[in-house]
């Protein structure tokens, strides 16, 4: 089966400095791999996705991601963090290359942007 | 961007009491979902339905649990008889069904459910 691997519970960035926030997967098959941010409260949103194609992806908010291959990851980006980017970051993997497989989450990683 | 309506926001019940949770998509969502998550937790799947019938169903998916589509509409989860375990957070989610789509999720804002 799919999976996805967020080895961090929390990570803090000061306000205006680089972020990432790391993922690695674990597929049979070609991955396809997403990111979703969830602010208190609510529902989870659509940042990005890698389906196929160039290896950073470009989402929602001034996200990016890179795909690597050869190192199973998709790690998150943001070359300068806003305090409103605080919120929980969710990696995710669909389980099959069918587009109605379901997706499974990773534990999810905590972001704190100090300001 | 699909919007995707659940209700009730917030239901507190007493433990073994039903609880049916409503999912309002808009039109040409073809797929449909429902997610729970534990107190800000990991995101679990419970099950997925496809044109009026499950696809596929977790462990955690027990017979307490259903889902139905009655008129085409609404998507419903049911709980039969809720346990304490079951207070968490569940969403609906659904996959549009444009052709540009390559099957991200859009998800509702979620409908807390606490057992007593």
């Amino acid at each position: 089966a799919q999976s996805v691997a967020q080895p961090e519970d929390q990570v803090n960035v000061a306000e205006g400095n680089p972020l990432t926030v790391k993922c690695t997967y674990s597929v049979s098959g070609n991955p396809y791999l997403f990111w979703y941010v969830q602010y208190p409260n609510r529902g989870l949103q659509f940042l990005l996705k890698y389906i196929t194609g160039d290896n950073l992806v470009k989402g929602s908010y001034g996200f990016e991601a890179e795909f690597n291959k050869s190192q199973t990851s998709f790690h998150l980006k943001k070359p300068s963090a806003l305090v409103s980017d605080s919120a929980l970051y969710f990696c995710a993997v669909r389980d099959g290359p069918n587009r109605d497989d379901k997706i499974i989450f990773g534990k999810g990683t905590r972001l704190h942007i100090l300001p | 961007e699909p919007e995707v309506t659940q209700t009730p926001s917030h239901q507190v019940t007493q433990m073994g009491q039903e609880v049916i949770l409503r999912c309002v998509p808009i039109s040409n969502h073809l797929y449909f979902y429902w997610y729970r998550q534990i107190l800000g937790q990991k995101v679990e799947f419970l099950v997925s339905f496809y044109n009026n019938e499950i696809s596929e169903k977790s462990e955690i998916f027990d017979d307490q649990f259903s889902v139905e589509r009655p008129d085409g509409s609404n998507f419903t989860l049911k709980i039969r008889s809720t346990k304490l375990e079951d207070s968490a957070m569940y969403f609906c989610a659904t996959i549009w069904g444009q052709g540009s789509n390559t099957g991200e999720l859009f998800f509702g804002e979620g409908s807390r459910l606490t057992v007593l």
